[in-house]
């Protein structure tokens, strides 16, 4: 089955720099990947994603890179804020309507004023 | 629209005891799922479902068991609760159609003393 690895586990950044958070699959046949920010205590709410047809998606601060030959895909947060503080997990799905998530382990995400 | 609610939002249990934890939605959302939060485990899925009256399991099913008897509501139960089964609970629901977000709803705590 489709196996997840997410890194780092913990990252540390200044407000105003970048984050980047890094993703590998295993299955090839993946075609949906999406990332939900958690803050502390709440529920995982979507953020992006990405489908296979697709090298990079933005919005606004946020952007997303798939590099399907090599299966892995980014997260990257631009001019980080205190609020962008909290946990990133990663998710990789073959979804044909049902999407049988299987999540990265997280990041946990600060950014210090 | 409430969106996913869940009930309870705590639960202490005794080893051996027996819950059902509640999960509804009023978007009339074709697809739900159970998943289970661990400390640096991510989210994984217990079962999930694409229809009312069907189930299937995920990737960690045993010691679960589910119904969905009405399309908005998805029941988790647990029949003989275990310590390994403390976690935080949260459920999901999906509108049905390719690539859609997972909307969750804010979690059940459960410790199994």
């Amino acid at each position: 089955g489709e196996n997840v690895e997410q890194h780092p586990s913990t990252l540390s950044v200044q407000e105003g720099d970048s984050a980047v958070i890094k993703c590998t699959y295993s299955d090839s046949a993946s075609n949906y990947f999406p990332w939900y920010k958690q803050e502390l205590g709440k529920r995982p709410q979507l953020i992006i994603d990405i489908r296979s047809n697709v090298g990079e998606k933005k919005d606004q601060r946020i952007a997303v890179t798939l590099n399907k030959t090599a299966k892995h895909f980014s997260l990257h947060i631009t001019e980080t804020q205190p609020e962008d503080s909290a946990v990133y997990f990663c998710a990789a799905s073959i979804d044909t309507g049902f999407q049988k998530l299987v999540f990265g382990t997280g990041t946990r995400l600060l950014v210090s004023p | 629209n409430a969106g996913v609610t869940q009930t309870p939002k705590f639960r202490v249990l005794k080893t051996g005891q027996s819950m059902t934890l509640l999960c509804a939605q009023d978007m009339n959302h074709e697809y739900m799922y159970w998943y289970r939060q661990d400390p640096g485990m991510g989210l994984r899925l217990i079962h999930y479902s694409v229809g009312e009256g069907t189930t299937a399991k995920g990737e960690v099913p045993d010691g679960y068991n589910v119904s969905r008897l009405k399309k908005q509501n998805f029941l988790l139960g647990l029949e003989s609760a275990a310590p390994s089964q403390t976690s935080v609970y949260f459920c999901a629901s999906s509108p049905g159609l390719t690539y859609n977000e997972q909307f969750f709803g804010p979690g059940t705590r459960l410790t199994v003393l």
